[in-house]
């Protein structure tokens, strides 16, 4: 268990729709990353924030967005959903060091 | 985009055999790392090298790392079933902050 958590595991809903896909860091970790896992793309990573701020961004579609909250849970927001966005969505934490943790993952099928 | 290939993509072993991956990238990094993923189950790391070291050890676990050829390699000695899985190198690019850059895996399966 790497005392990272995501919510929901799994999530199935339709084209057009709207999620939001939340996580919860190792504690005191300031770092949040999401990272999205499709068959065709791999594994790639999305966005990075840090106490609250942006520090990075990856390859984030317009139509996703992402916030660090007081507390330090993060969300992502997923709208206008296709087809293409089905994959598994993880959240990792990290303190000042360099390994990232990773939480088990929320899984979307979009039909 | 994804900055790592790693081969072979698939590798099926004995149990007590010897399990070899390797890695390529393409930029300079900070550092690069192995994670094991489970079917379809959250990544969990394995071990960290950074660009000024050649070689570690953790466990059964042994990574090389070659920074004049960007290549790392993976050996998991005296493997279990346990050990099957896909895994992944990731690297830290220089000055990109914490951000990693997935290869495209290596699914291992060690058979009893």
């Amino acid at each position: 268990d790497s005392g990272v958590t995501q919510t929901p595991k799994h999530l199935i809903t339709a084209t057009g729709q709207r999620v939001t896909l939340r996580c919860s860091p190792r504690s005191g970790d300031l770092s949040v990353y999401w990272y999205q896992q499709s068959l065709d793309q791999g594994l790639q990573f999305l966005i990075q924030y840090y106490n609250g701020e942006e520090r990075a961004k990856g390859n984030i579609l317009e139509r996703f967005s992402a916030q660090q909250f007081p507390d330090l849970h993060s969300e992502l927001n997923l709208s206008s959903l296709e087809l293409g966005d089905s994959a598994l969505y993880f959240c990792a934490s990290s303190d000042t060091a360099d390994t990232q943790y990773f939480g088990p993952g929320t899984r979307l099928t979009v039909l | 985009s994804q900055q790592g290939e790693e081969d072979p993509q698939a590798l099926s072993i004995q149990e007590g055999e010897n399990a070899t991956m390797n890695c390529s990238y393409k930029t300079s990094i900070n550092n690069l790392q192995w994670y094991r993923q489970n079917s379809g189950r959250g990544l969990v790391h394995l071990i960290l090298i950074r660009s000024n070291e050649r070689e570690k050890h953790s466990g059964r676990l042994r990574v090389t790392l070659d920074t004049s050829k960007k290549s790392s390699s993976l050996l998991i000695t005296a493997s279990r079933a346990a050990d099957t899985a896909s895994y992944f190198c990731a690297t830290e690019p220089t000055g990109g902050g914490n951000k990693l850059t997935f290869g495209t895996g290596t699914q291992l399966k060690v058979e009893l």
